[in-house]
């Protein structure tokens, strides 16, 4: 267990939905990251918040967003769904940021999206 | 831009004996991080190795090792006396000292033979 939750497990709704998924990261944790696993694809990394500010982007369709709250728990927003976006999406957390050493980053088990 | 190739989509070995997994990076950076992750069927993404680019000595993790070759850019993991549990996708990552981002491979799924 890496000390970062999910929620939910799994998720299955229709295209043109909105879906949120939830990210609770490792107590302590400041940055939390966003990644989606394509079917049988690497993953691609979305979005990084750093104690509540958005700090990189990545590959997020302007459809995606995602939120920090105060509490450093994160959402990632995602509207217009279409049958592509059926994917794995993770959320990782790491203590700080990139320039304060290796700053390992700790994954979720991940949310499975299915999109009918 | 960065990319990181694993060349082999599929491998598999017989209990116990030793396999090795290739990567291969393209970067114009001089500092940077290399990673094994290893997703089981539970999918959750647990990290088996890491290297620091400024490091000589190749990294060791218990029965995992990495053979580190910077100037031909290859990153390979070692795994010795492979047990049933290690039957898993195997990524390689990068990351840029400094950046954030994790660029991942496409991964080798690894099977362990009884």
């Amino acid at each position: 267990d890496s000390g970062v939750t999910q929620t939910p497990k799994h998720l299955i709704t229709a295209t043109g939905q909105r879906v949120t998924l939830r990210c609770s990261p490792r107590s302590g944790d400041l940055s939390v990251y966003w990644y989606q696993q394509s079917l049988d694809q690497g993953l691609q990394f979305l979005i990084q918040y750093y104690n509540g500010e958005e700090r990189a982007k990545g590959n997020i369709l302007e459809r995606f967003s995602a939120q920090q709250f105060p509490d450093l728990h994160s959402e990632l927003n995602l509207s217009s769904l279409e049958l592509g976006d059926s994917a794995l999406y993770f959320c990782a957390s790491s203590a700080g940021i990139g320039t304060s050493g290796i700053n390992e980053q700790f994954f979720g088990p991940g949310t499975r999206l299915t999109v009918l | 831009a960065q990319t990181v190739t694993q060349s082999q989509p599929e491998m598999s070995v017989q209990e116990a004996e030793t396999v090795t997994l290739s990567c291969t990076y393209d970067t114009s950076e001089s500092d940077y991080y290399l990673f094994w992750y290893k997703q089981p069927p539970s999918r959750q993404m647990i990290l088996v190795i890491r290297q620091e680019a400024y490091k000589q000595q190749n990294a060791t993790e218990n029965r995992f090792s990495v053979n580190f070759q910077k100037a031909a850019k290859s990153f390979s993991l070692k795994i010795s006396d492979s047990q049933l549990g290690d039957a898993a996708m195997y990524f390689c990552a990068y990351r840029v000292v400094g950046n954030e981002k994790l660029t991942f491979g496409t991964g080798t799924r690894l099977t362990i033979i009884p």
